[in-house]
């Protein structure tokens, strides 16, 4: 497997304008997790998805967050308009969601990178 | 929420020496995992231990739930393990919201 896959991995944009970042999860996994990196706040994450469904939202910072997941193979999280304090690194993860040992063990993507100007 | 805590926040090692780094938590939790980041940002599962041990190579790594710690242990260290260990927790009254630590930045001189 490829793994998760996240796009693009570096982003320049100026305040003001729409972020859109992509990701797809390992095949077979039914949970995503939208997390974000900064110095000052650490990993926090943002939402997360079971089964396409939106669980918990509760990280995400204001109503210029947003997030979708269309099918069990792609999810978004758009920022609009940005502001140069949502420069950070995104990750998005996904796991495998059962009751068993090795329950929601998270596979990360390699990030993007969002500079806001 | 739960707080996680991880010590040390920072440590040199010369290649080849052992260490221990620690994550404490406030709560019970019924998931619990290691992860390293590398000097490029990739964030890579290390082990999921939410109780007991594991080993894997030169890492190994003990869950003591009852006492709300855990432990990993890196043996003959090398250049490559350097970077970022993060601890994360998981409670199952939270689903599957995993609370992350502040982590230990980890250098180790050739």
């Amino acid at each position: 497997d490829a793994g998760v896959i996240q796009s693009p991995r570096h982003e320049v944009t100026e305040m003001g304008q729409e972020v859109t970042l992509r990701c797809k999860p390992i095949s077979g996994h039914n949970s995503l997790f939208w997390y974000r990196q900064t110095m000052m706040r650490g990993l926090e994450l943002l939402i997360y998805f079971n089964n396409n469904v939106p669980i918990d939202d509760s990280g995400m910072p204001e109503d210029r967050f947003s997030a979708k997941m269309p099918n069990a193979s792609f999810s978004t999280l758009k920022i609009q308009p940005s502001e140069p304090r949502d420069s950070a690194v995104y990750f998005c993860a996904s796991s495998l969601r059962w009751q068993g040992y090795g329950a929601n063990v998270l596979t990360f993507g390699a990030g993007s990178r969002l500079t806001v100007l | 929420g739960i707080q996680v805590e991880q010590s040390p926040p920072d440590l040199i090692l010369q290649e080849g020496a052992n260490s221990t780094l620690r994550c404490n938590f406030s709560d019970s939790v019924n998931n619990l995992q290691w992860f390293h980041q590398n000097p490029w940002g990739q964030l890579i599962n290390l082990f999921y231990i939410p109780s007991g041990t594991k080993q894997n190579g030169r890492l190994s790594a003990t869950t003591v739930a009852t006492e709300r710690y855990s432990l990993l242990y890196i043996s003959s260290s090398q250049t490559t393990d350097s970077g970022v260990y993060f601890c994360a927790v998981g409670r199952k009254t939270s689903g599957s919201r995993l609370t992350f630590g502040e982590g230990t930045q980890l250098t180790v001189n050739p």
